[in-house]
């Protein structure tokens, strides 16, 4: 049962646009949600998160979106840069817990 | 400050020996987690240690065991290898606070093989 879902294996934008990836989740109990950018040969590294009683964190060119009526997040890169080419997953915690349920990933391209 | 590091980082076993992968935390961070990063999939959560006991763990056997040590740095010990362990494994270390916010650094891991 995966209880975080990226639907999207692969997204390719041209530099200077807009990235939108787009992660969805089942669990209400999820109230902790965190992005994680990840380049070949290195651990996922932390790129921002987001409360549940938030509903948008904005961090430089990262803008995280969070519709828990829809029980969905999205990452908003602004503007993309090549430098951004990673995969990139989604992650959640439910509350009172300590264990991060993570998405499989989706691989961002950035096309110079 | 250093970060997250795990040794080693390429380790090739065959089916029904035992391994011992280790990571030492970022400093001051008082948390460290394992997880599995199978191909094609997100890490999926295996145990998490907090000053020294265990602190929460995922879907996995029994002869996936770990230990915190007093300096915060861990070992993750798999008994009785199975081809499906083959993985990316991942340590990660944090700090856990009152606010609850205690955003996971992340090793570079280490890639088992199982053969």
């Amino acid at each position: 049962d995966q209880q975080v879902k990226q639907n999207s294996p692969s997204l390719s934008v041209q530099e200077g646009r807009i990235s939108i990836l787009n992660c969805d989740y089942t669990n209400s109990m999820f109230d902790y949600f965190l992005w994680y950018k990840k380049y070949p040969a290195e651990g996922p590294t932390f790129l921002i998160s987001i409360s549940s009683i938030k509903d948008k964190n904005e961090d430089g060119r990262f803008t995280v979106f969070l519709n828990k009526s829809a029980k969905h997040l999205s990452l908003h890169i602004v503007p993309s840069q090549p430098g951004d080419s990673a995969v990139y997953f989604c992650a959640a915690r439910a509350s009172g817990t300590y264990k991060y349920i993570f998405g499989t990933g989706t691989r961002l391209k950035v096309l110079a | 400050e250093t970060g997250v590091t795990q040794s080693p980082t390429h380790l090739i076993k065959t089916r029904g020996q035992q391994v011992t992968l280790r990571c030492s935390s970022q400093s001051g961070h008082n948390t460290v987690s394992w997880y599995q990063q199978a191909l094609g999939q997100g890490p999926q959560f295996i145990f998490q240690y907090y000053r020294e006991e265990e602190n929460g763990r995922g879907n996995f056997p029994p002869r996936f065991s770990g230990l915190q040590f007093p300096n915060y740095s861990s070992e993750l010990n798999v008994n009785a290898l199975e081809l499906d362990d083959s993985a990316l494994y991942l340590c990660a270390s944090s700090l856990l606070a009152a606010t609850g916010r205690n955003e996971q650094f992340f090793g570079p891991g280490t890639r088992l093989t199982v053969l």
